[in-house]
């Protein structure tokens, strides 16, 4: 069946690195593939999405491309800020079906002053 | 436009008593979704109803029940509460302009002793 594995966390970064964080899928047909952010307290947010391959995403300075080629979709931001500290969740949803969601285990992000 | 609201937002059970989680959507959508989220395990589906009058089991239904009330509405049942249900509860709603998006309500946090 479809999956998704995203790296562990947490990772931590002073203000104003770079981040990335990987993630990869496996699906039977052409998913479409989000990352959500989760804040402290609150529920998933939709961050970006690529509903085709080579198609890039982005939103507040956050971007992954979808690469069919090695089924990746690897979330990257060029200067975190504190107020990026948050669970980031990978996640695929298979357009042939009802719109079933595959996440995944989700990756805490701290970032340090 | 409140988007996607759950109902309470916390909750103390003892084992073997019964409650109802509720939500609600005000974006028309036709697929509605619960899931739970637990620590290093993403979100995994409990139940959904992909139009108004369906419902049908996801990843982890044991021990649930869901009515679609009507459209808007999308409540989740335990009938005898055990601690292994101690997690956060998500309700998502898909569909409109962006079929292959979800949408997530703030969530509802229970305890099971």
């Amino acid at each position: 069946g479809d999956s998704v594995t995203q790296m562990e966390g947490p990772v931590t970064l002073s203000e104003e690195a770079f981040l990335t964080i990987n993630c990869t899928y496996t699906a039977t047909g052409y998913p479409s593939l989000f990352w959500y952010v989760q804040y402290p307290g609150e529920g998933l947010q939709l961050l970006l999405k690529a509903t085709k391959a080579d198609d890039k995403g982005s939103n507040k300075g956050f971007e992954a491309t979808y690469r069919k080629e090695t089924t990746s979709f690897h979330l990257e931001k060029g200067s975190v800020q504190v107020s990026d500290s948050a669970v980031y969740f990978c996640a695929l949803s298979d357009q042939g079906s009802w719109g079933k969601f595959q996440f995944g285990a989700g990756t805490q992000v701290v970032v340090t002053p | 436009n409140a988007g996607v609201t759950q109902t309470p937002k916390f909750q103390v059970l003892k084992t073997g008593q019964s409650m109802t989680l509720q939500c609600a959507q005000d974006m028309n959508h036709n697929s509605m979704y619960w899931y739970r989220q637990d620590p290093g395990m993403g979100l995994r589906l409990i139940y959904y109803s992909a139009s108004e009058g369906t419902t049908d089991k996801g990843e982890v239904p044991n021990g649930y029940n869901v009515s679609r009330l009507n459209k808007r509405e999308f409540s989740l049942r335990l009938e005898s509460a055990a601690p292994s249900q101690t997690s956060v509860y998500f309700c998502a709603s898909r569909g409109g302009a962006h079929q292959e998006t979800q949408y997530f309500g703030p969530g509802t946090r229970l305890l099971v002793l």
